[in-house]
């Protein structure tokens, strides 16, 4: 079955903890991506790659790192979590069709910071 | 600001009634796309549009691109409970560009 999954599904974690949340697809897409999505605000960009050792930033990166090692992982690090990242957090990865990136996202990942 | 605006924010209907969404901005988008969104689930692909004055049907629903590329609306006919959910459209300004997504519109349709 073609999926993104992400793990964990939900976290609960201190200020100035780290921690990683993974992403996985296997769908072979080149393009992935990650959200965070807030009351109101839709879904930001936070970073996204068009491809193995190619990254870039989205819309709100502060705070963030991410790598892409290989083709199907992308996972997303807090390396020092504050209040303000807690949010709903959904990895997508896309393929060019048309003259769009169709996005397929994961199950999302609820992450409280206290 | 929002670079996509979308109305109402909020929708709440009873079973059968007829709704429209709208998804607009003052920028020119290469494609529009909309999505579903679940509680508990990640946003799920509903159409893309890429022409000026496109309008695709899926079953109840009927999505059109504005002439200019700038806007979008969304037409459920004869709303169903099923169709409770988050509608967000987001919008690439062009191709392989990064998505940029409205606030959303959260559609409750009761029996």
């Amino acid at each position: 079955e073609a999926q993104v999954t992400q793990n964990p599904r939900y976290l609960i974690t201190v200020t100035g903890k780290k921690l990683t949340v993974t992403c996985s697809q296997n769908m072979n897409h080149e393009y992935m991506s990650w959200y965070r999505q807030d009351p109101g605000l839709g879904l930001r960009q936070i970073y996204y790659s068009m491809n193995v050792e190619v990254t870039d930033k989205g819309d709100v990166p502060e705070g963030y790192k991410v790598s892409r090692k290989e083709k199907r992982n992308f996972p997303l690090i807090l390396e020092s979590p504050s209040p303000n990242q807690t949010s709903l957090y959904f990895c997508a990865s896309s393929f060019l069709s048309s003259r769009s990136y169709e996005q397929y996202f994961g199950p999302g990942t609820r992450l409280t910071v206290t | 600001t929002q670079l996509l605006e979308q109305s109402p924010q909020f929708l709440s209907i009873q079973e059968g009634e007829n709704l429209t969404v709208y998804c607009n901005s003052s920028s020119v988008f290469s494609s529009l796309q909309w999505y579903r969104q679940e509680p508990g689930e990640g946003p799920v692909l509903l159409v893309t549009v890429v022409t000026g004055g496109e309008v695709k049907k899926l079953k109840r629903l009927t999505f059109q691109f504005g002439d200019a590329r700038k806007d979008s609306s969304l037409h459920i006919t004869a709303a169903q409970p099923g169709d409770t959910g988050l509608y967000l459209c987001a919008g690439a300004k062009n191709a392989g560009n990064m998505l940029t997504f409205g606030g959303g519109t959260r559609l409750m349709v009761k029996p």
